[in-house]
């Protein structure tokens, strides 16, 4: 059974930095491209950033770019983002999602995570 | 950037058809994909590459893709549908792919 665990939210500052953590199983995690989407209270679902199965292609939204970092441990089956520089409007559920094929950026999300809270706020 | 534009809100009875629409520019050469989400829970892939079913997703959701218009049709609606919609692609225009949402549908079933 896949499962997608996030962690790492909570409270932090305007400036603040956080790193949220999402723990995969129930399949071979190092195949599949895996994104970070989030969502605003009351609000859509936004695409923040996506890696490769590799690892060694990121992408990002650019409402983050150069606040936000992707990364992977395919020996930890662990996707990881590190958030820099938090604004309010970061304030938001953060979902992993994995990609629906195998070695290909351009396929839905058919596994999502629970969603961890972040809040940027004084 | 690549813009999605869905309705914020379809209504229908139950036992009719829901058609809800995601309009983009050349949208017919692109992958899309929808999710449903209902409150307080993650989304829910229920089609993908335009017109793919997920295993465990009802027959009665479809997906179509042509021209500047995606469509989501959900057949003989259930009290069980009523949820946001949310269509999606990949912007590959430039030399970094980006993921888009549309701005998410309501499904209020009557």
């Amino acid at each position: 059974e896949v499962q997608l665990v996030e962690s790492g939210g909570g409270l932090v500052q305007p400036g603040g930095s956080l790193r949220l953590s999402c723990a995969a199983s129930g399949f071979t995690f190092s195949s599949y491209a895996m994104s970070w989407v989030r969502q605003a209270p009351g609000k859509g679902l936004e695409w923040v950033s996506a890696i490769s199965g590799s690892g060694g292609s990121t992408y990002y939204a650019d409402s983050v770019k150069g606040r936000f970092t992707i990364s992977r441990d395919n020996s930890k089956n662990t996707l990881y983002l590190q958030m820099n520089s938090l604004r309010a409007e970061d304030t938001a559920v953060y979902y992993c999602a994995k990609g629906v094929t195998a070695a290909r950026l351009d396929s839905g999300f058919d596994y999502w995570g629970q969603g961890t809270l972040v809040t940027v706020s004084s | 950037s690549y813009v999605l534009t869905q309705p914020p809100s379809v209504s229908v009875a139950p036992g009719k058809t829901a058609r809800i629409t995601c309009g983009g520019n050349n949208i017919g050469s692109k992958s899309v994909h929808w999710y449903q989400q209902k409150p307080g829970q993650a989304p829910v892939l229920v089609i993908y590459y335009d017109s793919d079913r997920p295993s465990g997703i009802p027959e009665r959701f479809s997906g179509s893709n042509s021209g500047n218009t995606a469509t989501l049709t959900i057949s003989r609606v259930e009290a069980g549908d009523e949820a946001d919609y949310y269509c999606q692609v990949w912007d590959s225009s430039s030399d970094h792919p980006k993921g888009v949402f549309g701005g998410g549908t309501k499904l209020t079933v009557l």
